[in-house]
């Protein structure tokens, strides 16, 4: 059973516009959330993360929203470019134990930005 | 600093042929994971050493073994390759305090026929 999820495999947006990507997850647990940007036959890149106790990150062009209610969170990327063009991957932080440190991904999802 | 490296960067194995992925990091971290992406699955943890001496299964362990040759190495083998572990391979790493941000090193594509 996933527990995180991104039911959006792509989204083509226009240059200049808002991307919106979204993610949900099954665990109240998770304590920490993270975006990662992938470039094909690249590594995936730590783009920006939130905690749990927080609604809201933004970093330039990048906000992350949390909604622990819903058990939702979306990255919104303000204006769109060209080069945002890639895969996002939301990822999840279990809060304790072993696994500390340990990510739990989505299945991603392609963004396309248009020029 | 180069990160994360990973080596090789393509492979192609036989059915039944055995190799290692290495993997290395120049971060002085403590974790290290070893991740496959396969198409519309995501990354999923095959295995994890959360620091020098230790590692644990992570969700698809199946068919691999690790080895953490020190604080920088960490190793993937496949004992005897079958196609289903066709993939693209990442490994990572991260430090406590990092709160889960992993630096990924560049894949090995890899392919078994």
């Amino acid at each position: 059973d996933q527990q995180v999820k991104q039911n959006s495999p792509s989204l083509s947006v226009q240059e200049g516009r808002i991307s919106i990507l979204n993610c949900d997850y099954t665990n109240s647990m998770f304590d920490y959330f993270l975006w990662y940007k992938k470039y094909p036959a690249e590594g995936p890149t730590f783009l920006i993360s939130i905690s749990s106790i927080k609604d809201k990150n933004e970093d330039g062009r990048f906000t992350v929203f949390l909604n622990k209610s819903a058990k939702h969170l979306s990255l919104h990327i303000v204006p769109s470019q060209p080069g945002d063009s890639a895969v996002y991957f939301c990822a999840a932080s279990p809060p304790y134990g072993g696994s500390q440190g340990n990510l739990i991904f989505g299945k991603g999802t392609k963004l396309s930005v248009k020029p | 600093n180069a990160g994360v490296t990973q080596t090789p960067k393509f492979q192609v194995l036989k059915t039944g042929q055995s190799m290692t992925l290495q993997c290395a990091q120049d971060m002085n971290h403590n974790s290290m994971y070893w991740y496959r992406q396969d198409p519309g699955m995501g990354l999923r943890l095959i295995y994890y050493s959360a620091s020098e001496g230790t590692t644990d299964k992570g969700e698809v362990p199946n068919g691999y073994n690790v080895s953490r040759l020190n604080k920088r190495e960490f190793s993937l083998r496949l004992e005897s390759a079958a196609p289903s572990q066709t993939s693209v391979y990442f490994c990572a790493s991260t430090e406590t305090g990092l709160l889960g941000e992993q630096f990924f090193g560049p894949g090995t594509r890899l392919t078994v026929l």
